[in-house]
């Protein structure tokens, strides 16, 4: 079984300055699909990037980029020059791909804190 | 506008009720889930459907019930047979997009057993 894990519950960072939020996984197959969710304070979980694991290279939108090393299993996400709007649960998730309508296997988060 | 919608957004349910969740989205998307969320912990998959009249257990299956007769609609019955259904219960909706489907997600809908 797939199982994701995220070894930092909380991190933070201040305004402007970049971080990094740590996800590692587990699992057989060779494609596959990743996933960071951002669940703010209002708690909807909100898509913010994705990284297709047959795709060298690394997903970026905006000022959110990933670093997938899939032979390591890891998929991080920086976050540059960041903002107070970005305070939120992060969470990491993983699907298998071209099954169709597959579960995602979830993180269970890391908090970010933006300091002023 | 678009989106996925959760009704209500609080819901007191006494011990014993069976109470229902609302999840509607217009998004035209197939398939529709239903998620678990506890303090400190991951979502949970609970059911997902992936067709009109066509539903799968997920993995915190019991205890619940789903009904899919309109691809618009996906409602969630937890039972009084759920030994601990206090939660935040998030629907989502996906589309296939470039190989995988890309799950969407409702605002939520926080359940207190009082």
């Amino acid at each position: 079984a797939q199982t994701v894990t995220q070894s930092q519950p909380e991190m933070s960072v201040q305004e402007a300055e970049t971080v990094t939020l740590s996800c590692t996984y587990d699992t057989s197959e060779s494609d596959y699909y990743l996933f960071w969710y951002k669940q703010p304070p209002s708690r909807q979980m909100i898509l913010v990037i994705r990284q297709e694991a047959y795709k060298q290279q690394n997903a970026t939108e905006n000022r959110f980029s990933v670093n997938f090393q899939k032979a390591a299993k890891s998929f991080s996400l920086k976050i540059s020059d960041s903002q107070l709007g970005d305070a939120a649960m992060y969470f990491c998730a993983y699907d298998r791909s071209n099954f169709g309508n597959e579960k995602l296997t979830f993180g269970t988060g890391t908090r970010l804190t933006i300091i002023p | 506008d678009g989106g996925i919608t959760q009704s209500p957004k609080y819901l007191f349910r006494k011990e014993g009720q069976n109470v229902t969740l609302s999840c509607e989205q217009n998004l035209n998307h197939d398939a529709m889930y239903w998620y678990r969320q506890d303090p400190g912990q991951g979502l949970r998959l609970i059911y997902y459907s992936q067709i009109v009249n066509d539903f799968q257990k997920g993995d915190i299956a019991e205890g619940y019930s789903v009904s899919r007769e309109k691809k618009e609609s996906f409602p969630l019955t937890v039972t009084s047979a759920q030994k601990n259904p206090t939660a935040f219960y998030l629907c989502a909706s996906s589309i296939w997009t470039g190989g995988t489907d890309t799950q969407y997600f409702g605002p939520g809908t926080r359940l207190t057993v009082l």
